[in-house]
Parts: structure tokens; sequence; C-alpha cells
């Protein structure tokens, strides 16, 4: 089926940096959802986006809806170990999901 | 808040068996998703019911694979026969319309 492509596919990271991860697609979508998922769990809704430039946080993360409607971005400011793990975007409300990109953070 | 249940949560059987995977949706949800997760392929989207009707089984891939959704609170999804191809990890999700799904903690299938 059809994905999402994000970008990066992996990144290492030190405590208390900022983290910024994109995805795009060749299709416009009406919303936007980014995923957290943890090792043996489902992915955990962190922020959805139902309009083309909105913006949302979520305490340190911080999600955007691209104009154009056919990307988004996540950022998280000040890193913590606990943030590591996969993160997904998803289209439509997830019927379509992101390729996903592994954060790892070093304390 | 029970979240979504899924069971079992970890499952191994042998090639040519019949699988049957289950999941309780939050009460409320009116629509009820099948996922698969591999690391080839990612989350792919098999099936999904509205007010238990399903309305796109295009990602289901063969006839081996089928899911029922009786009523609102319950929903099965069965391979028979398994193969080993299909060890993947299957989630469960569930929603309100308009609103992002929730996803159950998975069960794990291995087909040896």
């Amino acid at each position: 089926g059809q994905q999402l492509n994000q970008s990066p596919q992996s990144m290492f990271i030190q405590e208390g940096e900022d983290v910024s991860m994109n995805c795009t697609s060749s299709s416009i979508f009406n919303t936007w959802l980014w995923y957290k998922q943890d090792p043996g769990e489902g992915p955990v809704l962190l922020i959805a986006l139902y309009k083309a430039g909105e913006l949302t946080s979520n305490g340190r993360l911080t999600a955007q809806f691209g104009i154009t409607r056919k990307d988004s971005f996540l950022n998280i400011s000040a890193s913590i170990p606990s943030d590591v793990g996969i993160y997904f975007c998803a289209g439509q409300f997830g019927y379509i999901f992101g390729t996903g990109t592994r954060l790892k953070v070093l304390a | 808040d029970a979240g979504v249940i899924q069971s079992p949560r970890h499952e191994v059987t042998e090639m040519g068996q019949e699988v049957t995977l289950r999941c309780k949706p939050i009460s409320g949800h009116n629509s009820l998703f099948w996922y698969r997760q591999t690391m080839m392929r990612g989350l792919e989207l098999l099936i999904y019911f509205n007010n238990n009707v399903p309305i796109d089984d295009s990602g289901m891939p063969e006839d081996r694979f089928s899911a029922k959704m009786p009523n609102a609170s319950f929903s099965t999804l069965k391979i028979q026969p398994s193969e080993p191809r299909d060890s993947a990890v299957y989630f469960c999700a569930s929603a309100k319309t308009g609103y992002g799904y929730t996803f159950g903690s998975g069960t794990r299938l291995t087909v040896v």
C-alpha cells in the first residue's frame, strides 16, 4: 500500500537537543497525525492537525500542517531519554502511515 | 477507559493452522481498524469497519485473511491457513469519526 516518506529514518541526539523530523506525501491530505511507538506497544497519538498551516503544540512537541497539504513537521524541544522511540506520521486520520523516524537520545 | 484490548498478546503456531486474533474497541468508538506491522513494510492498513460494516478491505493480502465485526464491541481477524510470511505484529485500533485512532498493544504472531 501507499506509504508516506519520513525523514530522517533514524537519528541519535544528545539529551537537551531539539529534534526535527518531517513527512511528505505525493497526495494532498485533509488531516495529519503524529504518533509515537514504544517497543512492544501500539502507536500512541501525540498531535492531530486538521487544516493547512495549523501549528499545534503538546508540551515539548510542536507539529505543523504544511501549507501545500502534502507535508507535515514535528519538532521536539529539549529532548529527554524517554523521548526514545519510533515516531510516525499518518495521513487521513491514520489511513496511511509513514515509514517512521527512530529516535535515540544519548544521556 | 480500558483502551483497545487485543488478545492474545503473543501467538506461535505451525504453518497451516488457523489463527484468530481478537479485538475489543473502546466503547463509543464507531470505527475499527486492523493493521499489520513488519520491518519490511511498516504499518499497513488491512481493513476497516465503520458501524460494524466493512468499508475497505483492499489491504487484506489474500483470501486466507478474513475479518468480522459481529457487534460494536468485538472484532476478529482470522488467517486460515497460516504461513510463515504472515509473521508480524497485528494491531487493532478504534476511533470516533473525525478523530485520531487509539491503538491496542498488538498481537505478535509467529508462524513456524
